[in-house]
């Protein structure tokens, strides 16, 4: 059984979409998080959620907006989609001592 | 704020070597957590290894472990007898109960010749 998975894997869209990439973790964890990885493959933290209540809301463009309607979900939405938004998205969850991942979605704007 | 400074962009080693990978933190806190992520080409993050920084004795997991300088802030990962397997990027990670949120450097590229 996968623990953490997001889907879609890839998402490729034109400038000025919604989208949204949905996560899901059956492991029973407290906390989730989303974390964007860009062409440097650097990975920086955009939300974290505790028991579907938002803890951590880094410095992110409020196009992006979290929604977690249980604390097994984390889903992220993406409005008007810029360019600059291509990037591979990653949604873990953690108990403390370790952060599980899902694959990563891809998502490329064109 | 915490940060984590790996200095190393990209490593390469003779297949059967050792290598070792450098991390330094900075934080003030007391009660942390340090790992190692591993990156392969599939994109998956899988923890390699794990420190608590209330323990004094380095971790291991079988070919991998580490050297832990809790005083020096440092937390650097060797690879011994490195497999073309062990290709990847390498994440050197923080964790702190305080803040509740993992901090990652900005990884080390590996590779092994054959």
């Amino acid at each position: 059984d996968t623990a953490v998975s997001q889907t879609p894997k890839y998402l490729v869209t034109q400038m000025g979409n919604d989208k949204s990439i949905k996560c899901e973790q059956n492991l029973g964890h407290d906390t989730m998080y989303w974390y964007k990885q860009d062409s440097k493959k650097f990975l920086k933290i955009m939300f974290s959620y505790n028991n579907k209540e938002l803890i951590i809301n880094e410095t992110v463009p409020n196009r992006f907006s979290p929604k977690s309607p249980d604390k097994a979900h984390l889903n992220l939405h993406i409005n008007s989609l810029e360019l600059g938004d291509s990037a591979v998205y990653f949604c873990a969850s953690s108990q403390r001592l370790e952060a599980f991942f899902g694959q990563g979605t891809r998502l490329t704007v064109v | 704020a915490q940060t984590v400074t790996q200095s190393q962009p990209e490593m390469s080693v003779q297949e059967a070597e050792t290598v070792t990978l450098s991390c330094t933190y900075d934080t003030s806190e007391s009660d942390y957590y340090l790992f190692w992520y591993k990156q392969p080409p599939s994109r998956q993050m899988i923890l390699v290894i794990r420190q608590e920084a209330y323990k004094q004795q380095n971790a291991t997991e079988n070919r991998f472990s580490v050297n832990f300088q809790k005083a020096a802030k440092s937390f650097s990962l060797k690879i011994s007898d490195s497999q073309l397997g062990d290709a990847a990027m390498y994440f050197c990670a923080y964790f702190s109960n305080r803040d509740d949120k993992i901090i990652f450097g900005k990884g080390t590229r590996l590779h092994i010749l054959p």
